[in-house]
């Protein structure tokens, strides 16, 4: 079973368009993060919700919308699409956010804007 | 602005070589994190470094945190091409925010 599940894992789409893409742990964990990463493969933070409440909002476009229904899902809406927004998007999940707790990645979405 | 610059960014190497990743920040960090992500995958912990000074091996990858824990290296010896992929360094915030270094990528040819 996969751990940290996020759907889909390409995704190309026009520029201006609204698209979702959702994550899953069956962890058990009560943190979840979105990163980006970039095409120099520099991993930054997004968001992180621990009990699906929002804990960190790095300064990200209001276009990006996360939601989290449950403790075990975290979803990442984006509205009106933009070149820049090309990444691969990596959803993670730990037991607890405090220092030194393992994080594990999901396999990543990687989003192409045409 | 950078807070963790991982150097070298690129290293093309042969196998059995020895190599040092590094990883340098002007913060102190909570504890160190090394990872390591494959093409197509997301990144996977090799190991926490939390002490200063801590020293931690991994079957022939060693890792070391700073005295100061401002910094940490990552020593392979004798690569092998199974060793080959994306290096990431982290630091962590009290919070369990990390924060990542550039990355290094490693090619090792047989």
């Amino acid at each position: 079973d996969t751990a940290v599940s996020q759907t889909p894992k390409y995704l190309v789409t026009q520029m201006g368009n609204d698209k979702s893409i959702k994550c899953e742990q069956n962890l058990g964990h009560d943190t979840m993060y979105w990163y980006k990463q970039d095409s120099k493969k520099f991993l930054k933070i997004m968001f992180s919700y621990n009990n699906k409440e929002l804990i960190i909002n790095e300064t990200v476009p209001n276009r990006f919308s996360p939601k989290s229904p449950d403790k075990a899902h975290l979803n990442l809406h984006i509205n009106s699409l933009e070149l820049g927004d090309s990444a691969v998007y990596f959803c993670a999940s730990t037991a607890t956010a405090t220092s030194g707790n393992t994080i594990y990645f999901g396999e990543g979405s990687w989003l192409t804007v045409v | 602005t950078q807070l963790l610059e991982q150097s070298p960014q690129f290293l093309s190497i042969q196998e059995g070589e020895n190599l040092t990743v590094y990883c340098n920040s002007s913060s102190v960090f909570s504890s160190l994190q090394w990872y390591r992500q494959e093409p197509g995958e997301g990144p996977v912990l090799l190991v926490t470094v939390v002490t200063g000074g801590e020293v931690k091996k991994l079957k022939r990858l060693t890792f070391q945190f700073g005295d100061a824990r401002k910094d940490s290296s990552l020593h392979i010896t004798a690569a092998q091409p199974g060793d080959t992929g994306l290096y990431l360094c982290a630091g962590v915030r009290n919070t369990g925010k990390l924060i990542f270094g550039q990355g290094t990528t490693l090619q090792v040819k047989p």
